[in-house]
């Protein structure tokens, strides 16, 4: 079974500019949830999407959204990308409905660069 | 609110030597643990989990944890590390309520590094 993937795997934008990267959650897997990961403040978790309605939601600010499709496939978008937006951005499924929904499966992330 | 601390930055360690990479972990309500491994560049890697049962789990790659629920910690070992065991390890916790699914609170993460 494929894992989890991402695209782009690496991004350079420019400050004020937007960015949406992609997620394609594990075959039957149907809870994605997004985490920003930096040196400085390390992995804190974005949002969470479940049947295409957001189930959960971290401290970041508006400019970060996301969505989810109906086939599972999420997207995150960064509006007005600031240069403290840097970072790896990971994509994490999991199933839903037993305890397993709780382990979440991550892929291999986008690194995103903002000069 | 939930929150993970991992005592140790950085652990270095000879091959062949035992470790154990330490995790406390805080919370009011009952709590799912897990260790995630990240190798350079690379995304996070599911090591073991505690979801119920027994309170020594065994993961992959040889690691084990024993979840200590009055001590609140979930401590990582393993026998005897390799090379390739270098990465950084991180401890997880979630809450065990179906509406808050999907946020893992992590630690900061434990840099280990296995020498010849």
């Amino acid at each position: 079974k494929a894992g989890v993937t991402q695209t782009p795997r690496y991004l350079i934008k420019t400050r004020g500019q937007q960015v949406t990267l992609s997620c394609s959650p594990i075959s039957g897997h149907r809870s994605v949830s997004w985490y920003q990961q930096t040196p400085g403040q390390g992995l804190q978790f974005l949002f969470e999407y479940f049947s295409e309605t957001q189930r959960n939601k971290g401290n970041f600010p508006g400019r970060f959204s996301g969505r989810q499709f109906s086939n599972s496939r999420s997207e995150m978008n960064v509006s007005t990308l600031e240069l403290g937006d840097s970072a790896l951005y990971l994509c994490a499924s999991s199933l839903v409905g037993t305890v397993s929904s709780y382990e979440q499966y991550f892929g291999p992330g986008t690194r995103l660069t903002v000069t | 609110a939930q929150s993970v601390t991992q005592l140790d930055s950085q652990v270095p360690v000879f091959e062949e030597a035992p470790v154990e990479l330490r995790c406390n972990y805080s919370s009011s309500v009952s709590v799912y643990l897990f260790w995630y491994v990240q190798y350079p560049n690379q995304g996070l890697q599911l090591l073991l989990k505690y979801l119920s049962g027994s309170t020594l789990v065994k993961g992959i790659n040889g690691f084990e944890a024993e979840f200590n629920k009055s001590q609140t910690s979930f401590h990582l070992r393993k026998p005897s590390v390799h090379i390739s065991d270098t990465a950084e390890y991180f401890c997880a916790v979630t809450t065990a309520s179906y509406n808050q699914g999907g946020k893992l609170i992590f630690g900061q993460g434990t840099e280990l590094s296995v020498k010849p």
